[in-house]
């Protein structure tokens, strides 16, 4: 059975940073695609960041490139994103996604507050 | 970017009934699109892929069509657990960018 378990969510202020982990089972994580995506509160889907399956090509969308960077670790089936000088508008949910051009499969998410 | 209007942004219907949904892309996306179920504080789940082809489980009473700018999500009769939000999602062009979604609601 597939699985994809956020964490690393939590309240952070407006400059400060985080990093989430998404820990994947059930699939063949290391030729697979993946990506995380964003929630807005009471708003729609927002793709952030995604990595490919074998080249490990990393991609952003433009609100986030430049402090937001996305990784792997093929050893332990996870996958990362490494968030930093957050703003209150990155204030979401974050999905992270078995992604091959359209999110195959999803986890649950955890939620990200930024404040003062 | 390339942008995704959905519509409507809510449609009343019973069970039983039919709903088509719309997507509306602003440029080609070829057959590069999909469209996903959200339940209230649930993630995403994937409907249809490459425009008309249903995801691994996905009854048959959901179906897709379309190609280039306008696409369709049709459920052909309607289950109480349908009532809930679409998305439509390109992957034609890069970002991969998202519809505003439409609710759908029983009358």
């Amino acid at each position: 059975e597939m699985q994809l378990l956020e964490s690393g969510g939590g309240l952070v202020q407006p400059g400060g940073s985080l990093r989430l982990s998404c820990a994947a089972s059930g699939f063949s994580f290391s030729s697979n695609g993946m990506a995380w995506v964003r929630q807005s509160p009471g708003k729609g889907l927002e793709w952030v960041s995604g990595v490919s399956g074998s080249s490990e090509r990393t991609y952003y969308t433009d609100s986030v490139r430049g402090r937001f960077t996305v990784s792997r670790d093929k050893s332990k089936n996870m996958v990362f994103l490494e968030m930093n000088s957050l703003r209150t508008e990155d204030t979401a949910v974050y999905f992270c996604a078995k992604w091959d051009g359209v999110g195959q499969f999803w986890g649950q998410g955890t939620l990200v507050a930024v404040s003062s | 970017e390339i942008v995704l209007t959905q519509s409507p942004g809510t449609l009343s219907l019973s069970p039983g009934e039919r709903a088509t949904l719309s997507c509306r892309a602003s440029e080609s996306v070829s057959s590069n699109l999909g469209w996903y179920q959200q339940k209230p504080g649930q993630a995403p789940r994937l409907l249809i892929y490459g425009a008309s082809n249903r995801a691994t489980g996905i009854p048959d009473r959901f179906s897709g069509s379309g190609s280039g700018t306008d696409f369709t999500l049709t459920i052909s009769r309607l289950e109480p657990e349908d009532f809930v939000m679409y998305y439509c999602q390109q992957y034609g062009g890069s970002p991969r960018t998202f519809g505003q979604g439409t609710k759908l609601e029983m009358k």
